[in-house]
């Protein structure tokens, strides 16, 4: 496709619930982000992915958050057992690595609500 | 931490008028980036400063950066309502990471 696609767009799910968030990155681009966005803040740094290293959990608040992807192409981020402070929006990015100069190009976001 | 901090954290210009917003962050860096999000989307790469640049112009964007005090600017020039959107620094920094990171954002309204 011509830009990372997010799906869904918008959750609203039940404390306590599982959810799983879909991401295709940009065709080609080995490296991949999810990053968490609360309402009028900035954001915040979850995982990165970059091709079949070991992927940077570092960002990943708690145990309850885990991330996979599958060679170079969609990434799945899941929260159990969710939160009312999980909600918030849910960025993926993807960046082509190796070109000298790392920019990322983002997707729209999945917008998660916790009731 | 978040490395970068950008201020204001809010700026309204009348249309027209030119917008300035700062960014500080913490640590040496590869590069500084700018990227724009518009209410409801995703963030959009606007512009890139290598460490070794100290300014740089893209049509009506001009970004300035100052390693000895760890900071930049963005100034938008001839303002345009089409330019309201939050603002983000972003640090490449120099741990090989290959990781941005970014400030908590200025949230710009053009009044036209």
């Amino acid at each position: 496709g011509a830009g990372v696609s997010q799906s869904p767009s918008n959750k609203v799910t039940e404390k306590g619930k599982d959810v799983e968030l879909r991401c295709d990155p940009i065709s080609g681009h080995t490296a991949l982000y999810w990053y968490r966005q609360r309402l009028g803040q900035g954001l915040e740094f979850l995982i990165y992915f970059q091709g079949n290293s070991a992927p940077d959990k570092s960002g990943l608040p708690s145990d309850r958050f885990s991330a996979e992807r599958t060679g170079e192409s969609v990434s799945t981020l899941t929260i159990q057992r969710t939160q009312q402070e999980d909600s918030a929006v849910y960025l993926c990015a993807s960046s082509q690595i190796g070109t000298g100069l790392l920019s990322l190009h983002f997707g729209n976001g999945t917008r998660l609500t916790v009731t | 931490s978040q490395q970068g901090e950008e201020d204001p954290q809010a700026l309204s210009i009348q249309e027209g008028e030119n917008a300035t917003m700062n960014c500080s962050y913490k640590t040496s860096i590869n590069n500084l980036q700018w990227y724009r999000q518009n209410s409801g989307r995703g963030l959009v790469h606007l512009i890139l400063i290598r460490s070794n640049e100290r300014e740089k112009h893209s049509g009506r964007l001009r970004v300035t950066l100052d390693t000895s005090k760890k900071s930049s600017s963005l100034l938008i020039t001839a303002s345009r309502a089409a330019d309201t959107a939050s603002y983000f620094c972003a640090t490449d920094i120099n741990t090989g990471a290959n990781n941005l990171f970014f400030g908590t954002g200025t949230r710009l309204t053009v009044i036209p």
